[in-house]
């Protein structure tokens, strides 16, 4: 059964900062990952989504990683803001014989001090 | 461009009753999924339907049913509702392209409360 652990759990920054939250997988058998924002009460909206056979994708200020033989992901924000301030969770996606759905981690709390 | 779009947005009801939330998916969107996020938790899958199909199944509890109907919206059934049931209620869709089920699209979730 897919894990999916996303440390920190909770992270503060003041604003500027450039920061890096971290998925790791247990089963390295996937067919993309994808990084998601998701405001308090409010639904998911993707940032990024990598394929399998990447190994990483860019947009705008954010940069995201994937080294699949070692279960591992990282999301870089680069001079972060206060409208930054979100959970951010990353999701990992199946092979298609294993089904497609998503298998979310816990999500990382990010707060951006101004 | 269309997203997808869920009924109602929010929906209280109390212990025992049941509820139905709906799902419209993209259109061109194959198929549905079904994901329950509770307080402070990551969304957990539930269950999928592709071409009216059940696909795939999750953690859905022999309480909740669902199905895919012919224009492809879906709607999940919750009958017995128990506190514990009150969560965040994700749809999702995304389309087969060459066997392969592509990006999936979230819709804005269905809140639910039950007293």
């Amino acid at each position: 059964k897919q894990e999916v652990t996303q440390i920190p759990a909770a992270l503060s920054v003041p604003e500027g900062e450039n920061l890096v939250l971290n998925c790791s997988f247990t089963d390295s058998a996937i067919y993309n990952l994808q990084w998601f924002r998701q405001d308090p009460g409010k639904g998911l909206t993707s940032l990024l989504l990598i394929q399998s056979s990447q190994r990483e994708q860019t947009s705008g200020r954010l940069n995201a990683s994937l080294d699949k033989s070692s279960g591992r992901s990282t999301l870089y924000i680069a001079a972060s803001q206060p409208g930054d301030s979100a959970t951010y969770l990353c999701a990992v996606r199946g092979r298609e014989t294993s089904g497609s759905r998503l298998t979310f981690g816990e999500g990382t709390q990010l707060t951006v001090n101004p | 461009a269309a997203g997808v779009i869920q009924s109602p947005r929010h929906l209280i009801k109390e212990k025992r009753e049941t509820a139905t939330l709906k799902c419209y998916p993209i259109p061109r969107h194959d198929t549905v999924y079904w994901y329950q996020q509770g307080p402070g938790q990551d969304p957990q899958f539930l269950i999928s339907f592709y071409e009216k199909m059940q696909s795939d199944k999750g953690s859905i509890p022999d309480r909740f049913s669902a199905q895919q109907f012919s224009d492809y919206h879906s709607e999940l059934n919750m009958s017995s509702l128990e506190l514990g049931d009150s969560a965040l209620y994700f749809c999702a869709s995304s389309r087969t392209s060459g066997g392969a089920r592509e990006t999936q699209y979230f819709g804005p979730g269905t809140r639910l409360l039950v007293l």
